[in-house]
């Protein structure tokens, strides 16, 4: 079975420019996770979606960012403008449980997509 | 403020020898915590995944173990490969109707032939 996937691998972009990741959940995974995470540190939440609900995008900067799941399945990020600072790994991850951490359901981590602003 | 914590930051040593690595967090209310491992350019990988009422569990030659009530785990490795050079991470789940995953920095573990 297919893990998550994530496309692309490496993104290349100016400042200002804007730039879109793609994920693939496990298939069957309710929860989706989009992190973000910088050298040396440990993955930062961004957005957490139940199906095609946003049930935690506090962490989200919405105004450049924003997200989609729209038939619970796959999922886009896109950030728009990109800034200097956005430069990250952004990882996507799933879980079969309906979404709850606190169950002891394993989160898999698609391999990410290292984003570069110049 | 939530907060996990490990240490040491980085490790070296030697191929075939042991380490352990150390997890301490103020997470609450306590849920599990869980030990990645992530290879460089890679997503993390799950190793381990303890509750409240679990003290250690195992996955091969990496140990995991928990102190509640002290609130700090530590992850040891035995007899360790070149393939273990990886980071290696703590996330504790809190049980608030928030469900966080909180993630700690890392211990970065370099093993040497």
């Amino acid at each position: 079975e297919a893990g998550v996937v994530q496309s692309p691998r490496y993104k290349i972009i100016e400042k200002k420019q804007p730039v879109a990741f793609w994920c693939n959940p496990i298939s069957g995974h309710n929860t989706l996770y989009w992190y973000r995470q910088n050298l040396g540190q440990g993955p930062e939440l961004l957005i957490r979606y139940e199906n095609e609900e946003a049930v935690d995008d506090s962490q989200l900067p919405k105004d450049r960012f924003s997200a989609e799941r729209l038939k619970g399945v796959d999922s886009t990020l896109k950030i728009q403008p990109a800034e200097l600072g956005d430069s990250a790994v952004y990882l996507c991850a799933s879980t079969g449980l309906a979404g709850k951490p606190f169950s002891t359901d394993t989160q898999y981590f698609g391999p990410g997509t290292r984003l570069t602003v110049l | 403020k939530n907060q996990v914590e490990q240490s040491p930051q980085s490790l070296i040593i030697l191929e075939g020898k042991n380490c352990t690595l150390q997890c301490n967090y103020t997470v609450s209310p306590f849920s599990n915590l869980r030990w990645y491992k992530q290879d460089t350019g890679r997503g993390p990988v799950s190793l381990t995944i303890m509750t409240f009422s679990e003290n250690t569990k195992s996955n091969g030659r990496y140990t995991a173990t928990l102190d509640a009530d002290t609130k700090q785990s530590s992850l040891h490795i035995t007899a360790s490969q070149l393939s273990d050079s990886a980071s290696y991470i703590c996330v504790v789940s809190e049980a608030s109707g928030t469900y966080k995953y909180i993630f700690g920095t890392g211990t970065r573990l370099k093993v040497l032939a």
